[in-house]
């Protein structure tokens, strides 16, 4: 069955510390890969991307996330972190059901940034 | 800029009633979601829409149902609403392009079913 694993369900970080955030899939076939964020109070809206090429991709506000296929692992990362990055964070992975693309979401990793 | 709007953001019910969220999308997206969204599960897709007048079933349609009669309206409706219905309700759109579109998602609506 098609699933996306985040291990981490809260993390807590000092400002400037860095981050990672685990994300697994298990997906058959080409696999598009996805990380959200739900600032507080706000809409959840897309961080980064892959869909194909450099498997390294770079998101908004300095976080970026590498696909390394033969772990199935799309882990989110950002050098050094701010307390605005306080929000929750969902990994996502899609294909296509029918005439409709389905994306299938991670539970979400909370992090809370220590000012 | 994109928008899609939820015609509430907070909802109290009282159990058996019937319940209706309307969201709307003005980027003429083909394919919009109804997720909810509950604490330590994530998003779990209810139904999805990829035209008007057609639905699918996502991974928890039990206890709800959904229409679609014009492109840029999606409904979620719940027949009788029961307090294990009490979640977070999220909508979104995507643009037709098979397996690399970006959902562009509502502000959710917090539905309480007392």
């Amino acid at each position: 069955a098609q699933s996306v694993s985040q291990h981490n369900h809260h993390v807590i970080l000092s400002e400037a510390a860095s981050l990672e955030l685990g994300c697994n899939y298990s997906y058959g076939g080409t696999v598009n890969l996805f990380w959200y964020v739900q600032y507080p109070g706000q809409h959840l809206q897309l961080l980064l991307k892959y869909f194909s090429g450099d498997p390294l991709v770079k998101g908004i506000k300095g976080f970026e996330a590498e696909f390394i296929k033969s772990k199935f692992s799309f882990n989110l990362r950002k050098p050094s972190v701010q307390w605005s990055d306080t929000a929750e964070y969902f990994c996502a992975v899609s294909g296509t059901y029918s005439s409709a693309s389905k994306i299938i979401f991670g539970s979400g990793t909370r992090l809370s940034i220590r000012p | 800029d994109v928008k899609v709007t939820q015609s509430s953001r907070y909802l109290v019910k009282r159990t058996g009633e019937k319940v209706f969220l309307e969201c709307v999308q003005d980027m003429d997206h083909e394919n919009m979601f109804w997720y909810r969204q509950d604490p330590g599960l994530g998003l779990r897709l209810i139904y999805f829409s990829y035209d008007v007048k057609m639905k699918e079933k996502g991974d928890i349609p039990e206890g709800y149902s959904v229409s679609r009669e014009k492109k840029e309206r999606f409904s979620l409706i719940l027949e009788s609403a029961s307090t294990n219905q009490t979640s977070m309700y999220l909508c979104a759109s995507s643009p037709p392009r098979e397996g690399t579109d970006t959902q562009y998602f509502g502000p959710g609506t917090r539905l309480t079913v007392l």
